[in-house]
């Protein structure tokens, strides 16, 4: 059963042009979303991160839209650059039951910038 | 600091040998993971700690086993490798805290193969 669906799989994008990689998920506990993105062969890294409480959080290039009636979230990287290409996970974690702290990773999407 | 350091980075066994996986952290965290990564499954939950000299069962724990006998260290074992467990293996560690919740500090991974 995978609580989080992440689309599309592989994306390929134009130098300057804008990214966006779509999640959705169905447990309604889950109260932290992370994306993670990983360069080939390191371990993934956080990017930004939001919590339910708003709907929308930018860091530099990177926005996460965050949809809690839908249980949906999407990054956004505007001005795509040939340095982001790296996959990128999102994720979903509860506080509840004991804040073990787990994530719940999507499939990944690989992204790739042509200059 | 190190961060997160696993070792070996790379494995070749044969089908029913064993090994094990050492996942050391230097950052004094209390929570330790255990993913796999396939592709087109993204990060999936093997076993995780949230303390020292506890352990508890992911989303695919079957064929594994964990110990976690002192906190900087987490070990993956497999007593009897099969061709299904072929996979790029990552640890991670979070403080703990629930600030620090699903922020996940990654190693840079162990790639297995079974022949």
């Amino acid at each position: 059963q995978q609580q989080v669906k992440q689309s599309p799989q592989s994306l390929i994008v134009q130098k300057g042009g804008i990214s966006i990689i779509n999640c959705a998920y169905e447990n309604t506990a889950f109260d932290y979303f992370p994306w993670y993105q990983q360069f080939p062969g390191k371990g993934p890294a956080l990017l930004i991160a939001i919590r339910p409480d708003v709907s929308e959080k930018k860091e530099g290039r990177f926005t996460i839209s965050f949809n809690k009636s839908a249980k949906q979230f999407s990054l956004h990287i505007m001005d795509s650059q040939p340095g982001d290409s790296a996959t990128y996970f999102c994720a979903a974690s509860s506080r509840g039951g004991g804040n073990t702290g787990k994530l719940i990773f999507g499939q990944g999407t690989t992204l790739q910038v042509k200059p | 600091n190190a961060g997160v350091t696993q070792t070996p980075k790379f494995r070749v066994l044969k089908t029913g040998q064993s090994m094990t996986l050492l996942c050391a952290q230097d950052m004094n965290h209390e929570y330790m993971y255990w993913y796999r990564q396939d592709p087109g499954m993204g990060l999936r939950l093997i076993h995780y700690s949230v303390g020292e000299g506890t352990t508890a069962k992911g989303e695919v724990p079957d064929g594994y086993n964990v110990s976690r006998l002192k906190k900087q260290n987490f070990l993956l074992g497999l007593e009897s490798a099969a061709p299904s467990q072929t996979s790029v293996y990552f640890c991670a560690s979070i403080p703990g805290s629930v600030r620090g919740a699903g922020e996940l500090f990654f190693g840079e991974g162990s790639r297995l193969t079974v022949l």
